[in-house]
């Protein structure tokens, strides 16, 4: 089983609509949490990170799940722009700053 | 401010060749890492370094070798190119322990035939 797990997708939504995705971690060790996006054929850039009581950012909202070890990510208004890959990243407590990351979940926003 | 700058950006080799990955921060940050990025298999820690002077391996270490030559740089080196290291090579970097935001190279494009 991989540590990180993701729905690979595509998750293919219309402009507007209201789109989430979740994550699962097998290690209940994990401390922290985050997600990255990734455009196509580019490098991973920090989106956000996800707080145990959940944290908003604009269109974006992380939750933070322990007892049942998954995160979510929900975006609300999709737009164009936000057609990427999303990758749910952990870090073990003990691991530094080792990040861990799932296979990502690819949004297609199409007009 | 270039930020973490990786080259080159594509390479083909054949199998049994060998090739260095550069990698350079101008951010003078302490922490460097390689990942490989396969589809569907998510980004794999090749080999990081703490600091400078220390490397350590990470997931998938088999078939590369690094160096911290000094803070800027990291390099990854392929002593004898197989077909499976065919992927997408990622150098990042980050700055403190309390910081786990890494910030990633373009990466290189290598393929192995």
């Amino acid at each position: 089983r991989k540590e990180v797990e993701q729905d690979p997708g595509p998750f293919n939504v219309p402009e507007g609509a209201t789109v989430a995705f979740n994550c699962t971690y097998s290690n209940s060790a994990s401390q922290s949490f985050f997600w990255y996006r990734q455009d196509c054929r580019k490098e991973p850039k920090l989106l956000m990170s996800v707080y145990s009581s959940g944290n908003e950012d604009g269109r974006f909202t992380a939750q933070l799940n322990r007892a049942s070890q998954y995160i979510s990510l929900l975006i609300r208004d999709s737009k164009l722009s936000d057609s990427a890959t999303y990758l749910c990243v952990v870090i073990l407590g003990n691991a530094g700053n080792m990040l861990t990351f799932g296979g990502g979940t690819r949004l297609m926003v199409k007009p | 401010n270039a930020g973490v700058t990786q080259t080159p950006k594509f390479q083909v080799l054949k199998t049994g060749q060998s090739m260095t990955l550069q990698c350079a921060q101008d951010m003078n940050h302490n922490s460097m890492y390689w990942y490989r990025q396969d589809p569907g298999m998510g980004l794999r820690l090749i080999y990081y370094s703490a600091s400078e002077g220390t490397t350590d391996k990470g997931e998938v270490p088999n078939g590369y070798n690094v160096s911290r030559l000094n803070k800027r740089e990291f390099s990854l080196r392929l002593e004898s190119a197989a077909p499976s290291q065919t992927s997408v090579y990622f150098c990042a970097a980050t700055g403190t322990v309390l910081s786990y935001e890494q910030y990633f190279g373009p990466g290189t494009r290598l393929t192995v035939t």
